[in-house]
């Protein structure tokens, strides 16, 4: 079956400093690739997505594209500000329809000033 | 504004008692799913429904019932809580798989 695995958490850094978080998949399709963003207390929130290989999704400053050699959606950030913390999730999902949503365990990040 | 709204916001059951939460969407998306967030288990779906009058189960879908008269409205009702049924509680709607999902603001539930 699908499975998304990322980097365990949580990820501190200062302000301003760089910002990777890695994402692999397994998938028997062609899914569609998503980072998904949950501040404190609230729902998740979608930052951005890429539906095919090579494609490069991105917003609010951060970053990932679909490699599909290296089953891969690393999500990255030039320059991190303290309201970037939170708790980001990597997701996928197959074509077609209804398909259901493979979520990763999330990765918190913490930026201190 | 258009979205994904669940109420209550926070409720605390006791063993046994039953009850209903409630989530409705305004962007007339076809499909809706509840989920449940659990510390170091991530989301796992609990039901979900492809359009009016039709749900399926999910990954974790016993104790919950689910129904879908409307496009807009799939409420989640617990028949007999138990302690284990403490979580947040995520609605979501999509137009479908390459859109991703809108969620809400979740339902924190206690089961004393």
């Amino acid at each position: 079956g699908d499975s998304v695995t990322q980097m365990e958490g949580p990820v501190t850094l200062s302000e301003e400093a760089f910002l990777t978080i890695n994402c692999t998949y397994t998938a028997t399709g062609y899914p569609s690739l998503f980072w998904y963003v949950q501040y404190p207390g609230e729902g998740l929130q979608l930052l951005l997505k890429a539906t095919k290989a090579d494609d490069k999704g991105s917003n609010k400053g951060f970053e990932a594209t679909y490699r599909k050699e290296t089953t891969s959606f690393h999500l990255e950030k030039g320059s991190v500000q303290v309201s970037d913390s939170a708790v980001y999730f990597c997701a996928l999902s197959e074509p077609g329809g209804y398909q259901k949503v493979t979520f990763g365990t999330g990765t918190k990040l913490q930026v201190i000033p | 504004n258009a979205g994904v709204t669940q109420t209550p916001k926070f409720q605390v059951l006791k063993t046994g008692q039953s009850m209903t939460l409630q989530c409705a969407q305004d962007m007339n998306h076809e499909y809706m799913s509840w989920y449940r967030q659990d510390p170091g288990m991530g989301l796992r779906l609990i039901h979900y429904s492809v359009g009016a009058g039709i749900t399926d189960q999910g990954e974790v879908p016993n104790g919950y019932n689910v129904s879908r008269s409307t496009t807009e409205d799939f409420p989640l009702r617990l028949l007999s809580a138990a302690p284990s049924q403490t979580s947040v509680y995520f609605c979501a709607s999509s137009q479908g798989g390459v859109y991703g999902y809108t969620f809400g603001s979740g339902t924190r539930l206690t089961v004393v």
